[in-house]
C-alpha cells in the first residue's frame, strides 16, 4: 500500500515569504501529525489532526498553522518566513491497531525548506 | 515537560560488534516507546514500538526492552553490518501521536 506522500519534497523561500506544504497520510489513517526537524533542536512536534481537529499543539508560534481535509490530507503554513525556519519538516500518519491499542506512527520523506 | 535524552550521540564500531543504544525519559507516563531509524537526509523508518504494559520487542536482530519506572530503554543490535549505519533515533509517545524524539545516535559500522 502506498505511504504517506509529502509534497513539494524541496523548496527554497526568501525571509518574510509564505509556505504551504501537503501531507497524504495512508489510506484509512485518520490522524496526521507535523514534526520540525534542525540540526540544533532535533525532531520537535508541531501540531497532530484527527477528524478535521488540532488535538495538539507544539510550541511553536502562531506563523505556523494547519489544517485537515475531510479525506485526511494535511497541509502546514508557515507565515513571514525566517532564516530559522529552514528545515526538513516531516508528517506522520498513524493508525491505532485494534488488536495490541498501539498507536504506529508511519512518517514520510519529508519536505526540506531552505529559507535565504 | 518530557524529555529524552540518548547516548552515546555517535558510535563507531567494526562490522559483526554486538551494540547497545540507550534512551531515557523524564516521565514515565507515556503510552509507548519507538525506535526509529534514519538514513541521511530522508524520513523516518519505524524499527520498534513498546508499549507500556510490555518489557521488550524484537525483529531480527534488534531488541528494545523498556523500564517505565526508572524510565530507561535501550535498543540492543546483534552482529552489527555495514548497512546498520543510520542515526538511531528513540521516541516517547504521550498521547495523540505527540511524540517526543531524543537528538539520536549516529552509528557507523565499518566493514
Amino acid at each position: 500500500k502506498a505511504g504517506v506522500t509529502q509534497t513539494p519534497r524541496y523548496l527554497i523561500k526568501t525571509r518574510g515569504q509564505q509556505v504551504t506544504l501537503s501531507c497524504s497520510p495512508i489510506s484509512g489513517h485518520r490522524s496526521v501529525s507535523w514534526y520540525q526537524q534542525t540540526p540544533g533542536q532535533g525532531l520537535q512536534f508541531l501540531f497532530e489532526y484527527f477528524s478535521e481537529t488540532q488535538r495538539n499543539k507544539g510550541n511553536f508560534p502562531g506563523r505556523f498553522s494547519g489544517r485537515q481535509f475531510s479525506n485526511s490530507r494535511s497541509e502546514m503554513n508557515v507565515s513571514t518566513l525566517e532564516l530559522g525556519d529552514s528545515a526538513l519538516y516531516l508528517c506522520a500518519s498513524s493508525l491505532r491497531e485494534l488488536m495490541t491499542g498501539a498507536n504506529v506512527l508511519t512518517f514520510g520523506a519529508g519536505s526540506r525548506l531552505t529559507v535565504l | 515537560k518530557q524529555e529524552v535524552t540518548q547516548i552515546p550521540a555517535a558510535l563507531s564500531v567494526p562490522e559483526g560488534e554486538n551494540l547497545v543504544l540507550n534512551c531515557s525519559f523524564t516521565d514515565s507516563a507515556i503510552y509507548n516507546l519507538q525506535w526509529f531509524r534514519q538514513d541521511p537526509g530522508k524520513g523516518l523508518t519505524s524499527l520498534l514500538l513498546i508499549q507500556s504494559s510490555q518489557r521488550e520487542q524484537t525483529s531480527g536482530r534488534l531488541n528494545a526492552s523498556l523500564d517505565k519506572s526508572s524510565g530507561r530503554s535501550t535498543l540492543y543490535i546483534a552482529a552489527s553490518q555495514p548497512g546498520d549505519s543510520a542515526t538511531y533515533l528513540c521516541a516517547a509517545d504521550s498521547g495523540y501521536s505527540t511524540l517526543t524524539f531524543g537528538k539520536g545516535t549516529m552509528l557507523l559500522v565499518s566493514p
